[in-house]
């Protein structure tokens, strides 16, 4: 099956700083990505979909200029957390899907803490 | 999309088929039911999905009724590694958002 990587898997930093998170496509190529966030003991909420080459849509309520989303080649996408704080620690997971296709395969996660 | 309701948990002794059922009465016709799996900290993992007909793959079995109203996920012979929250999941088959709502914690107890 395909393979959807996150780098890094878990990361801490302190509060005001930016951290970035890579989500990679190892053997297919992806026209879609989502980003997700997952609170301890709640579901998966999106917070914005990207496709190659096109700036990313983002949900409702979700800051676009505090999660930086670059979807700039078909097998990587990024998201920065820009001047994290405290309630920013989460659970970040990307999924990535090709064009017309209906299966969306999700990395492993990212389990951010800023301290 | 269509908004899914499942119990919030369920149990199951291993080695016995696991039926986790799923309402979605609000369906289009153009939905599909999807079902996922996340295991603790790790993220989800596909499992099967359908729109009409029965299906079955290496994982699970997918009944979905004739008013497409419900469905029901079937682990064949759960084992404990299918511990894990299970997710129905309705959407437009190729362009639409999956939607996550609260899922059905699955235990699978020896």
């Amino acid at each position: 099956g395909a393979v959807v990587s996150q780098h890094p898997s878990r990361v801490i930093c302190k509060s005001g700083t930016s951290v970035k998170i890579e989500c990679r496509s190892l053997d297919f190529q992806a026209t879609t990505m989502f980003w997700y966030r997952q609170f301890p003991k709640q579901s998966l909420m999106l917070m914005a979909t990207s496709n190659e080459g096109s700036k990313a849509t983002y949900e409702q309520g979700v800051e676009k200029d505090k999660f930086l989303i670059n979807h700039a080649s078909l097998t990587l996408s990024t998201l920065t957390v820009t001047s994290a704080h405290p309630e920013d620690s989460s659970f970040y997971i990307c999924s990535a899907k090709t064009s017309g296709s209906p299966e969306q395969y999700f990395g492993p996660g990212t389990r951010l803490t800023v301290t | 999309d269509a908004k899914t309701t499942q119990p919030p948990s369920m149990d199951c002794a291993e080695g016995r088929a696991a039926n986790l059922p799923c309402n979605h009465s609000t369906i289009s016709g153009n939905e599909y039911v999807y079902w996922y799996r996340q295991i603790h900290s790790q993220g989800p993992q596909y499992i099967i999905h359908g729109l009409k007909n029965n299906e079955t793959n290496e994982m699970a079995s997918l009944i979905i009724t004739e008013d497409r109203k419900s469905s029901t996920l079937i682990l064949p012979h759960a084992t404990l590694r299918d511990t894990a929250v299970y997710y129905c999941i309705v959407r437009v088959f190729t362009i639409g958002k999956l939607v996550f709502g609260a899922g059905t914690i699955l235990r699978v107890k020896s």
